[in-house]
């Protein structure tokens, strides 16, 4: 199985400032055959079930606010929030889908500081 | 609306069993994958099982395998996890989820059901 680590593990950051998660694969979740990266990230709120902002590592879900965005390649990826909101206090997972099962980080929870 | 329901949760002995469901409404659910996902609360999220559109096709966690069976009946738009053999760490709350786009990640999840495996 493919294993997902992600760093930090807690993160607190002052409103409107930027906040940044990475996120690493135990082996590459980019496809040759068209060239994409398997990767999404989800966040949570409590409560709720998670909710996708990002897949094929980069590309934003359709009404995620433009804030969110993420980047990496192969087994390297970040989630970037350019100015925290207050809304944005949440558990963000990343996720693999490159290999069954599909695997996925240990969370990174976000708090405002 | 598009929307899944889990249902059939509840508390249950070791070595029990349970049968849970995930009604869909709003997309033509015969065309999915459909998953189940669990999360012990407080901690994070781990694939348990999937099943393609027809039924023909599963896939089950190591952890789960021979324990677990996941179903669906296309007529009802229903989607069911059998798990048998229940063990205290099998307590978690199960979602269902499935991609309705081809992007592969999951855009549509239930609520959840919380099963807790306890004497």
């Amino acid at each position: 199985d493919i294993v997902m680590t992600q760093s930090p593990d807690s993160l607190a950051v002052s409103l409107g400032e930027r906040a940044t998660i990475n996120c690493k694969s135990s082996q590459s979740v980019l496809y040759s055959s068209n060239n994409k990266n398997y990767l999404a990230w989800y966040q949570q709120k409590p409560g709720q079930p998670p909710k996708v902002l990002i897949y094929w590592a980069s590309a934003r879900d359709s009404g995620v606010p433009d804030r969110f965005s993420g980047s990496g390649s192969g087994t390297d990826f970040t989630l970037t929030i350019s100015s925290l909101q207050a809304e944005d206090v949440a558990v963000y997972y990343c996720q693999q889908y490159y290999s069954t099962p599909c695997t996925f980080g240990q969370g990174t929870k976000l708090e405002i500081k | 609306e598009v929307q899944l329901v889990e249902s059939g949760g509840g508390l249950v002995q070791p070595g029990g069993c349970l049968r849970l469901s995930c009604a869909a409404s709003g997309f033509t659910f015969s065309n999915y994958w459909m998953h189940w996902v669990r999360q012990v609360p407080g901690k994070g999220l781990v694939w348990v099982s999937r099943i393609n559109g027809d039924g023909s096709s599963t896939t089950s966690a190591d952890s789960v395998k021979g324990r677990f069976t996941i179903s669906r009946d296309n007529a009802k738009n229903t989607v069911y996890l059998q798990m048998n053999s229940l063990r205290a760490e099998d307590t978690a709350l199960y979602y269902c989820a499935t991609y309705l786009r081809d992007q592969g990640a999951f855009d549509l999840w239930g609520q959840g059901t919380m099963v807790t495996v306890s004497s």
